[in-house]
């Protein structure tokens, strides 16, 4: 079945940091791929997402790239803040209607000033 | 409502009890997910309500869990008989049915059985 795979945490960076978290997936098809946040204490949100292969999602200042050919949807960020601490999840959802979306199991994420 | 309602906030019941999580979803979202947060388990996919057609229950760990969805609208998962491990933060999304649109969460029902 569907599943997605994400780097296991805690990721502990410093301020201004380079951030990569790395997703795969499995999936039948051709999927849409997102990646979602969850500030402490605040509910899940859409960072970014992307439909297509070679599609990049951007926002935040954070990139994902679709990468059909590595079945990858690495999230990267150039410069962390201490404000982008949280969890992160990956996840996919198939393209057609009625089907449910599929997560990893996140990635907490500290930075520290 | 702005955004998915979920109640109550916080549940605290004995091992044993039955318990029911209460979701009011995005008005004209006709796709409604049920999922649970444990820690370090990540988020997994408990049942997901896809307009008018049958749910995928898929994800429900056992019989002691069900949902329904009445009126296209409001959602109700159920558990009976709670359990210990049934302890975690139930979150509750929805979307319009179409594919590739993203879900919208609630803040949750973090539900702790003593």
């Amino acid at each position: 079945g569907d599943s997605v795979t994400q780097m296991e945490g805690p990721v502990t960076l410093s301020e201004e940091a380079f951030l990569t978290i790395n997703c795969t997936y499995t999936a039948t098809g051709y999927p849409s791929l997102f990646w979602y946040v969850q500030y402490p204490g605040e509910g899940l949100q859409l960072l970014l997402k992307a439909t297509k292969a070679d599609d990049k999602g951007s926002n935040k200042g954070f990139e994902a790239t679709y990468r059909k050919e590595t079945t990858s949807f690495h999230l990267e960020k150039g410069s962390v803040q201490v404000s982008d601490s949280a969890v992160y999840f990956c996840a996919l959802s198939r393209n057609q209607a009625g089907t449910a979306l599929i997560f990893g199991k996140g990635t907490t994420l500290s930075v520290s000033s | 409502g702005a955004g998915v309602s979920q109640s109550p906030s916080n549940k605290v019941t004995e091992k044993g009890k039955d318990v029911e999580l209460r979701c009011d979803p995005i008005s004209g979202h006709t796709a409604l997910y049920w999922y649970r947060q444990s820690l370090g388990q990540g988020l997994e996919f408990l049942i997901y309500f896809q307009g008018n057609s049958a749910p995928d229950k898929s994800g429900l760990p056992s019989d002691r869990f069900s949902a329904e969805r009445t009126g296209g609208s409001v959602s109700t998962l159920t558990i009976q008989r709670t359990q210990q491990e049934d302890s975690a933060v139930y979150l509750c999304a929805s979307s319009l049915l179409e594919a590739r649109t993203e879900a919208f969460f609630g803040q949750g029902t973090r539900l702790t059985v003593v």
